[in-house]
Formats: structure tokens, sequence, C-alpha cells
């Protein structure tokens, strides 16, 4: 399974501080992809970094990619009140359609205290 | 994200019931996906369609028959479930070629099982 496990499981931190998420995978992947998703809403992506980059920046988003140890990182720097969400890994593989089968994983719960 | 709309926002059946859920999309896509989301499990991917023909049935009883008439409609047709169906369906397109492309997500159809 290329299932996507997230850790931890829930995160609180004061706004303005950054906020780390950590995700594990099993298989080897061609991408990485970071979703967030806020209370009663679908979800929205926010980064995908490929299996070849070892690092992406968008915004206040920094991800990591360490595919030896099959293992992404996402850092929220300057942490907001809107930033509260949900966010999910997601592992892309191959698929015989041209398309991405994405598997997410459980998620990590981020609350930002105002 | 207003890209994926579905309808209802929220639903309660009794098992007995007939009902459907409405996805429609107007990015320009040609992938369409369901999703089920279910509480402190991970996101589970239901059926993949690709220019209107599915190409991923992931396991799903039959009590749940998708239906795409075209690119931008997909649809959900229930019948006879069960409780632990009680779950957030969750339905998102892509661009169909070329891995590499985010999944867009609407904000999906709360399902209630009485």
């Amino acid at each position: 399974s290329q299932q996507g496990e997230e850790d931890p499981q829930a995160l609180s931190i004061q706004e303005g501080e950054n906020a780390t998420m950590n995700c594990s995978y099993k298989t080897s992947i061609n991408n990485l992809q970071w979703y967030r998703q806020n209370s009663g809403r679908g979800l929205v992506h926010l980064i995908l970094i490929r299996s070849n980059e070892r690092e992406k920046h968008s915004g206040r988003l920094r991800v990591t990619l360490d595919t030896s140890k099959k293992s992404s990182s996402l850092l929220i720097t300057a942490s907001r009140a809107a930033d509260t969400a949900s966010y999910f890994c997601a592992t892309g593989g191959n698929s015989n359609f041209g398309n991405e089968k994405l598997t997410f994983g459980t998620g990590t719960r981020l609350t930002i205290i105002p | 994200e207003t890209g994926v709309t579905q309808t209802p926002r929220h639903l309660v059946m009794g098992m007995t019931n007939k009902k459907s859920l409405k996805c429609e999309q107007h990015l320009g896509h040609n992938a369409m996906y369901w999703y089920k989301q279910s509480a402190k499990k991970p996101l589970e991917l239901m059926f993949v369609y690709n220019f209107k023909e599915q190409t991923e049935n992931n396991s799903v009883p039959s009590r749940f028959s998708p239906e795409c008439p075209n690119s931008s409609h997909l649809f959900l047709h229930l019948h006879t479930l069960q409780p632990e169906d009680s779950a957030l369906y969750l339905c998102a397109s892509s661009q169909a070629q070329g891995n590499y492309q985010p999944q867009h997500f609407g904000d999906g159809t709360r399902l209630s099982i009485l």
C-alpha cells in the first residue's frame, strides 16, 4: 500500500509559531501532495512535490521529501488562525490511464491558538 | 473552491430508501472521482471515471452505483444502504492526461443512514 500516515494526529500551537507535520509512506511514488481541509468543507490542494525533488516552497509553506526514508514534511511558517484545519498527505503513483490515483493518510488536525 | 459543486450538502435516509448524490465540475477536467471520508479513517477512493468511462472500482459494494453521463457530471446512486455507510462523500476532478495533476474537491455530501 502507498498509504501515507501523518504525524502527529493533532497539533496545537500559538499564532505566529511554525507548524511542522510529517508524512510517511510505504512504497515508491512519483509525487506527493499536501491538501488542507477546513471543517465541513472539501480538500484543497496546497503543494505537489515530485519524487526527484527534495524541497519546495509556496508562500508560507515548505515541503521536503526524502525518498530514501519514504517521508515528507510540511512546514507552515508564521501560523495564522486561518491555518486551523486538517492537513493530509497523498501519494501519487503511476496510473494506467494517465491521471493520478492518490492514496491519502488520516491527516493532522492543526489548531492555531490566537 | 467553487469549481466542483456537490448536492445535496446533507442527506438523511433510511436503509430502504433510494437517493442520488450529484457532482458537477466547471473546470474543464475529464477525470472525476468519488471518495468516502469516515471519521478516523483515511480518505477511501471509491470510483474513478476518465472521459466518462469507469476506470476504477475500488471493491465498492453494489449498493453504490455511479453514473457519469459526461465529463462534467457525476452521480452516485444509493440504495439499501447500511448504517456504516454514514460518512462524508466527496467528489473530485482533475485533468486526465499526465501525472502530477492535483485534484479539485467539492465540499461533499454528509450522508446519515438511519
